[in-house]
Order: structure tokens, then C-alpha cells, then sequence
């Protein structure tokens, strides 16, 4: 199974970029990698989703290099509302991997004025 | 807007009680999911769905059970509550975009 590793907290300051890697180092040939958001007393909130090299989208790029044994989220400029713990999942539910669906411990990133 | 909802919130139950915990979702989905949320731990699957009336075990289905018996509703059933399962329980859906999951606010559930 994929184990997702992620840092268990980051600081940084509005207006700053802030990058968060996600190690899975077993992560298998249909696995796709994708990132999620979740404030406090609220469900994760799906931000982007990548198979390889880059993706972005209106909030958010996902860097996943050529082995895809890691992939690094990156948020442009933060704002305080950005504050939240920030998941990687690895899997696939394509190929029947529905119980192999790995969350990450989740990163807690705290924005500071 | 697509929503999932959950029956409950907050739910307080006796040891060696039987809980239910339903979920609904309104976009059509084909997959849904049961997850356990503990601090420190992630998010844990406790039983999948791919299709009315089939489930599928997650990473940890024990003193769990489910029941998909329309596409938009999806229960997850503790046959009898124990203070371990003191937990944030989440829902989600999906369609095929592989790993875009929809998730429901919560249940947060406290076994005494």
C-alpha cells in the first residue's frame, strides 16, 4: 500500500507562497495523487489532482516529479483563510483500489498576519 | 451545488448500543464511503460502496457494519457501541473521477 508521509505543521505569513510535500514511496502505476482541505468542524474539501508532472488550477499547482515517489502542493500568496490541515491521498478507485485509498496524517498549516 | 449530508451532527450513545449513522448524497454518485477521523491518525476507511446493496471493506471495517440499499443513501451501522469508536465520522461521495470525493460535514460521535 502507498503510505503518504506529510509534516505535521508549517507555518508562514499572508502573502507568502507555501510548499507542502507528501512522501509515497509506494505509490503503484494507477495511482492518481490528489490534495485535500478541511477547516474545523467541516468535511475535507477536494483542491487538485495529478497523476504526473504539473498541475494547476484557480487555488492551487501540485508538482509530482517524473518517479512520483512524492508530490509537493503549492498554495500562491496565503491568505489567512488558507489556515487548515491539508491532506494527501494516494490510490485509485478505477482499478477496484477503493480499500486502498491512503490519507495522509494531514498537514496543519497555520497563516499568520 | 452537490451536497452530502449527515442525519446528525453530534450523538451521544451508551456503551453496547446499537448506533446508525446515515448519510445522503444528491449528485448521483455511484461510490460512497464511510471514514473514521481521529487526531493524529488521518482519515481511516471503514467500508466503501461501488453500487447499490454492495460494500466493500476498508482499512478498518471491524465493529462495523453497512447498508446501501437505495444509490443515494449509505448507513453505517455499530451493532453494539464501544468507547473506542469515540470518533468524527465522515461520508463522502463520488463519481469515476478517480479520488475526487465529495465529504458530508461529520458525525461526531461520543461512546460513554
Amino acid at each position: 500500500l502507498a503510505k503518504t508521509t506529510q509534516p505535521i505543521s508549517m507555518d508562514s505569513y499572508e502573502g507568502q507562497e507555501v510548499n507542502i510535500t507528501c512522501s509515497h514511496n509506494n505509490i503503484a502505476t494507477n495511482d492518481y495523487i490528489t490534495w485535500y482541505q478541511q477547516f474545523p468542524s467541516q468535511g475535507p474539501r477536494f483542491i487538485i489532482q495529478g497523476y504526473k508532472t504539473k498541475v494547476t488550477n484557480e487555488v492551487a499547482s501540485l508538482f509530482i516529479p517524473a518517479d512520483r515517489k512524492s508530490s509537493t502542493l503549492s498554495l500562491p500568496r496565503v491568505s489567512l483563510s488558507d489556515t487548515a490541515v491539508y491532506y494527501c491521498l494516494v490510490g485509485d478507485l478505477f482499478s477496484g483500489g477503493y480499500n486502498k485509498l491512503i490519507f495522509g496524517a494531514g498537514t496543519r498549516l497555520a497563516v499568520h498576519p | 451545488d452537490v451536497k452530502v449530508t449527515q442525519s446528525s451532527r453530534y450523538l451521544v450513545k451508551r456503551t453496547g448500543e446499537k448506533v446508525f449513522l446515515e448519510c445522503v448524497q444528491d449528485m448521483d454518485h455511484e461510490n460512497m464511503f464511510w471514514y473514521r477521523q481521529d487526531p493524529g491518525l488521518g482519515l481511516r476507511l471503514i467500508y466503501f460502496s461501488y453500487d447499490v446493496k454492495m460494500k466493500e471493506k476498508g482499512d478498518i471495517p471491524e465493529g462495523y457494519s453497512v447498508s446501501r440499499e437505495k444509490k443515494e443513501r449509505f448507513s453505517l451501522i455499530l451493532e453494539s457501541a464501544s468507547t473506542n469508536q469515540t470518533s468524527m465520522y465522515l461520508c463522502a461521495s463520488s463519481s469515476q473521477s478517480p479520488n475526487e470525493q465529495f465529504f458530508g460535514p461529520g458525525t461526531r460521535l461520543t461512546v460513554l
